[in-house]
This record gives structure tokens, C-alpha cells and sequence, in this order.
């Protein structure tokens, strides 16, 4: 069974509009975190936002916060103010936690392709 | 430049030839990620370190392949044989355990064609 599911193969999103791409996951951990990576078409995987299963707030870092929704295994991106440059693909992923024998190691979703037109 | 760096970042090579890539991770990271990664489709994890010791390998990982990280450093990912379908991008990641839930910071991956 697939462990993230991003169910949105394309978005696309007006510069300076906000956009979400959703996120579900399934683990049975209670311990574990999230995490979304952008990758332009250059192909590097960059690191944009982490949030840990405990954390009791919304992550946010700039233009990105991560809408966790616990009960419903939802880690959906919100990116406000959408930027020409925000074009890439998405992706999200989780790790789960060593308690239960996890191993730390992130397991990654298809993706999303945004694409931000002007 | 301190983060993860791949070498070579291209690579064309002939069915049935050997590849190795290399990883150099970001200093005092003591994780080390292989991830494959092909057209549409999300990173693959293949193998994973902590220092030198290799402590888990993907069934992706078939006998062909081959991982090193001799002094807890650099890594290699070696490829026997080529096969066609090893045709992807194949992305080295490193993480410090404490650094924010164990985050992973990618290299700029290595592609390969196998023709």
C-alpha cells in the first residue's frame, strides 16, 4: 500500500494567488514526520518544510506552511503569494519514527507538477 | 559550496558497461541516502548509511549494484553490467539524526543513460 498519497498529478495557479497541494499518508506509527521537496526541472531536490507528529503547531517557513490535519493523515503545502519561479514538481514524504522499528528512512509520494502562469 | 555533491552529473554509457557514482555529503552528516529516481515518479529509496556500515539495502538494490562509504565520508554507487531499464537519476541525500526529525538534504543527482 502506497504510504504517500499525492493525488494531483498537475496544479496551476495565477502568480500571486495562494495554492495547496494536498498530501495524505498512512502509518500506523505515533511518532513521524512529514516533509515537502520542490524540484525544479534542474532535477535538485530541495528542502522546504518539516513537521514532526508531535508538533501541536502548523509548520511554516516563508511563503510555505504545511496544513497537518492528524486525523485525517493530511500534510497538505500551502504556498501563498505564487511566484513564476514556484513552477517545479512537489513532492511529499514521510519518515517514520525508530520506536517501532522504523528506520528513519523518508518514503517519497509521485509528486505534484505546479505550474504558475502570469 | 557545503552541500551534497555528486559526480558525475551525466553519464552515457553502453549496455553492459560498469558506472560508478560518487557522493561527497555535507560535512559531519553522518547518514548517508541512495535514492533512484526515473520519469514521473517520486525518489526510490535504494541503500542507506550511518558512518561506514551499510544497514539497509532496498530489494531495488539487486546484485548488480553495489554501495560503498569506506571511511564514513564520501560513498560510491556502483552499477555492473548496465541494464537499460537502470536508465534514472540516481540521488544522493545526508542527514544528522537531531537536524529537524532527521531531515534529508539532497545532492543534485546523477543522471544515466544506458544505450
Amino acid at each position: 500500500a502506497q504510504k504517500i498519497t499525492q493525488t494531483q498529478p498537475g496544479m496551476f495557479v495565477q502568480e500571486k494567488e495562494a495554492v495547496t497541494l494536498d498530501c495524505t499518508y498512512d502509518t500506523s506509527d505515533q511518532s513521524y514526520g512529514l516533509f515537502w521537496y520542490k524540484q525544479p526541472s534542474s532535477g535538485e531536490m530541495i528542502f522546504l518544510i518539516y513537521q514532526g507528529s508531535y508538533d501541536e503547531q502548523n509548520a511554516t517557513e516563508g511563503r510555505y506552511s504545511l496544513n497537518f490535519q492528524k486525523a485525517r493523515k493530511s500534510a497538505n503545502l500551502v504556498i501563498s503569494a505564487s511566484q513564476l519561479g514556484d513552477s517545479a514538481m512537489y513532492f511529499c514524504a514521510m519518515r517514520e519514527g525508530a520506536l517501532t522499528g522504523g528506520s528513519y528512512i523518508p518514503t517519497f509520494g509521485r509528486g505534484t507538477s505546479l505550474i504558475v502562469h502570469p | 559550496d557545503t552541500g551534497v555533491s555528486q559526480d558525475p552529473r551525466h553519464k552515457i554509457t553502453k549496455r553492459g558497461q560498469n558506472v560508478t557514482f560518487r557522493c561527497d555529503p555535507i560535512s559531519e552528516h553522518n547518514r548517508l541516502y541512495w535514492y533512484r529516481q526515473t520519469l514521473g515518479q517520486g525518489p526510490e529509496f535504494l541503500t542507506y548509511f550511518q558512518n561506514e556500515a551499510q544497514l539497509e539495502k532496498s530489494r531495488l538494490l539487486s546484485d548488480r549494484f553495489s554501495a560503498e562509504r569506506p571511511k564514513g565520508s564520501f560513498s560510491t554507487l556502483e552499477i555492473q553490467r548496465t541494464e537499460q531499464g537502470d536508465s534514472a537519476m540516481y540521488l544522493c541525500a545526508s542527514s544528522f539524526p537531531s537536524d529537524q526529525g532527521n531531515t534529508i538534504y539532497f545532492g543534485e543527482g546523477s543522471w544515466l543513460t544506458v544505450v
